[in-house]
């Protein structure tokens, strides 16, 4: 398809589990994001790629939470020892911009994964 | 503080009334700026951008007021397909170049 794909779309997990999202971006797109969304909030920024290159991790709540996108491609955030808090949809996003400002920038997002952990 | 600050709503109006939206944002670097349209359950979608001397397109303006740090979005003409949550969403600029997020104004019309 030529949107950005997320999987799985929902995922319930046991407190303690850990827990491995999966986003394909669009093809090309440099740029990645997570977002993290709680119910009746606007999106939290967790993490940012730039090809493969994790350029920006200030979003990510605690060293529980690991991302990755190794070839530049399909990325994948990990949760360790899920927590209640943890429950929300987390977002994925892409875009084309590589480098320079971030005007005009659209970011195309997934439909999200719908973590629920118990 | 919040960086993009907005009112939550809901805004309830009947079918062909005009609404307006604001959303304030901390940051004064921030570089660029957009209206985000998420509907119950899905992801959010690029609404518009918002460009300083202000834009329009179709039945929705947005404007942008640096000096004030403050961003608008006016909608005629509401219809019922028009019920959704609308964020306001700035890029901080200064090198970071993650979209933040407000947290939505949530916009029911009526018939």
């Amino acid at each position: 398809g030529a949107g950005v794909s997320q999987s799985p779309r929902y995922k319930v997990a046991k407190r303690g589990q850990d827990v491995a999202l999966r986003c394909d971006p669009i093809s090309g797109h440099v740029s990645l994001f997570w977002y993290q969304q709680a119910l009746g909030q606007g999106p939290e920024f967790l993490t940012y790629f730039q090809n493969e290159a994790q350029l920006d991790k200030s979003g990510l709540p605690s060293d529980r939470f690991f991302a990755e996108r190794p070839e530049g491609s399909v990325s994948t955030l990990k949760i360790q020892r899920t927590q209640q808090e943890d429950s929300a949809v987390y977002l994925c996003a892409s875009s084309f911009l590589k480098t320079g400002g971030t005007s005009g920038t659209e970011a195309f997002f997934g439909q999200g994964t719908r973590l629920t952990v118990v | 503080r919040k960086e993009v600050e907005q009112d939550p709503g809901p805004f309830n109006v009947p079918e062909g009334a005009t609404v307006a939206f604001n959303c304030t944002y901390s940051n004064s670097a921030s570089q660029s700026f957009f209206w985000y349209r998420q509907d119950c359950r899905k992801e959010p979608k690029l609404l518009m951008s918002v460009y300083s001397s202000g834009n329009e397109d179709g039945r929705f303006t947005a404007q942008l007021n640096r000096a004030s740090q403050y961003i608008s979005l006016l909608i005629r003409d509401s219809k019922l397909s028009d019920s959704a949550t609308y964020l306001c969403v700035v890029s901080p600029g200064g090198g970071r170049r993650a979209l933040t997020f407000g947290s939505g104004t949530r916009l029911q019309v009526q018939p």
